[in-house]
């Protein structure tokens, strides 16, 4: 069954980077767009960024636009998020997430998330 | 961006009750519209996609409609397991938008 496992999540200072990883097992990983999708505590679910199948495509919210960048590596089944000028508002837990095969099918799976605190 | 309006915010419902959530777009976005489920500490669950197919595995008391700007997410018969957070979420276009959530909450 498709396993999305996020990792690299924690406690960063005001201004300080983190590269948030996400493991793929289960289907065929260059098949299908991936996404990345927060929510801080207490709060409702933020699209952060997705990426096409092949890497080529990226979108990104205009709230981390500049300051996030999403890759992938299909060889290693894997998703990245690297998060560069932390602040305060990006606190919360980050989802990894299985698009489909195409920029207009919807969200199949989803991991477990992983946590960035940004805190002095 | 298109802005997805859900409605109610929170309900309180009986084990065995109807319950119907509706969710509004800010502009047309034919059937490209999703239902997730979140229980408190879990992750969110795909339901529905295409605003009204259910993913595998997801009970058939659960039901959607809709298309353009106007959608619904139905319980038949509200079971003590569906009691969770809604949130419907539109991938028509990027970015994608999610409505803000309708909390399910036993009466």
């Amino acid at each position: 069954q498709v396993q999305l496992v996020e990792s690299g999540g924690g406690l960063v200072k005001p201004g300080g980077s983190l590269r948030l990883s996400c493991a793929a097992s289960g289907f065929t990983f260059s098949d299908y767009y991936m996404s990345w999708i927060r929510q801080a505590p207490g709060k409702g679910l933020e699209w952060v960024s997705s990426i096409s199948s092949g890497g080529s495509t990226r979108y990104y919210a205009d709230s981390v636009r500049g300051r996030f960048t999403i890759s992938r590596d299909n060889a290693k089944n894997s998703l990245y998020l690297q998060m560069n000028s932390l602040g305060a508002e990006d606190t919360a837990l980050y989802y990894c997430v299985k698009d489909g095969r195409s920029a207009t099918t919807s969200i199949r799976d989803w991991g477990q998330g992983t946590l960035v605190t940004v805190s002095s | 961006d298109i802005q997805m309006t859900q409605s109610p915010s929170s309900l309180s419902a009986s084990v065995g009750d109807r319950v119907t959530i509706t969710c509004r777009a800010s502009q047309v976005i034919s059937n490209y519209l999703a239902w997730f489920q979140q229980k408190p500490g879990k992750a969110p669950k795909s339901l529905i996609y295409a605003a009204s197919t259910l993913q595998s595995g997801v009970p058939s008391r659960f039901s959607g409609s809709g298309s353009g700007t106007d959608f619904t997410l139905t319980i038949s018969s509200l079971q003590p397991e569906d009691f969770a957070t809604y949130y419907c979420q539109q991938y028509n276009s990027y970015p994608r938008t999610f409505g803000q959530g309708t909390m399910v909450e036993i009466k």
